[in-house]
């Protein structure tokens, strides 16, 4: 167990439909990451904040959007759902900025989209 | 071509087996990771390296910076091995030091 928890664990959608995913970090982590692994490009990184600012984004699309609250959990939003959106999101938690950097990342279970 | 490049795609041993799985990457990097997915889909950090050698029990990851490759050993292979391993880089390179990029994983499969 990494301390990190996921919620929920599979979700089930429409096209078309918005989304909520809800991370809470490993305790005394201020970092949290969001990747997406889908089957043919992998994990990819979407974004990153830190104890509340948005620190750096990778290939996150315009209709998701993510936030980070003054408790550090952190939710991701997605917006008009495609087919292509179906995939494992996973959130991750570091106790520093530097996720990349020489720093260990703790990851939570994940949270399964899958939309029909 | 991708920034990091995993060798094989897919491998499949005999328990015993010693294992070798490569990575190469095409950029500076402050940092490389090795991670194991499960069946199940759960993600766990095996190794963070930027240079010479670690090992954690049967798991041994080696990096050579010059090269810019690194390989994950594993000895004594055990069907409880079975998982997609995957090396994620940290860049070197400004404000995308945050960002890992990741390979596409190898997937060991070991057999009784």
């Amino acid at each position: 167990d990494s301390g990190v928890t996921q919620t929920p664990k599979h979700l089930i959608t429409a096209t078309g439909q918005r989304v909520t995913l809800r991370c809470s970090p490993r305790s005394g982590d201020l970092s949290v990451y969001w990747y997406q692994q889908s089957l043919d490009q992998g994990l990819q990184f979407l974004i990153q904040y830190y104890n509340g600012e948005e620190r750096a984004k990778g290939n996150i699309l315009e209709r998701f959007s993510a936030q980070q609250f003054p408790d550090l959990h952190s939710e991701l939003n997605l917006s008009s759902l495609e087919l292509g959106d179906s995939a494992l999101y996973f959130c991750a938690s570091s106790v520093g900025v530097s996720g990349g950097a020489k720093e260990t990342q703790y990851f939570g279970p994940g949270t399964r989209l899958l939309v029909l | 071509k991708n920034e990091v490049e995993q060798s094989p795609q897919n491998l499949t041993a005999q328990e015993g087996e010693f294992i070798t799985i490569n990575c190469s990457y095409s950029v500076g990097i402050s940092a490389l990771h090795w991670l194991q997915q499960h069946p199940g889909g759960g993600i766990v950090s095996l190794f963070m390296l930027s240079s010479g050698k670690k090992k954690h029990g049967r798991l041994i990851a080696t990096i050579n910076i010059q090269e810019k490759h690194s390989s994950l050993h594993i000895t004594a292979s055990h069907p409880r091995d079975s998982a997609v391993y995957i090396c994620a880089v940290g860049p070197n390179s400004g404000g995308s030091n945050y960002k890992l990029t990741f390979g596409k994983g190898t997937l060991l499969t070991v057999n009784p």
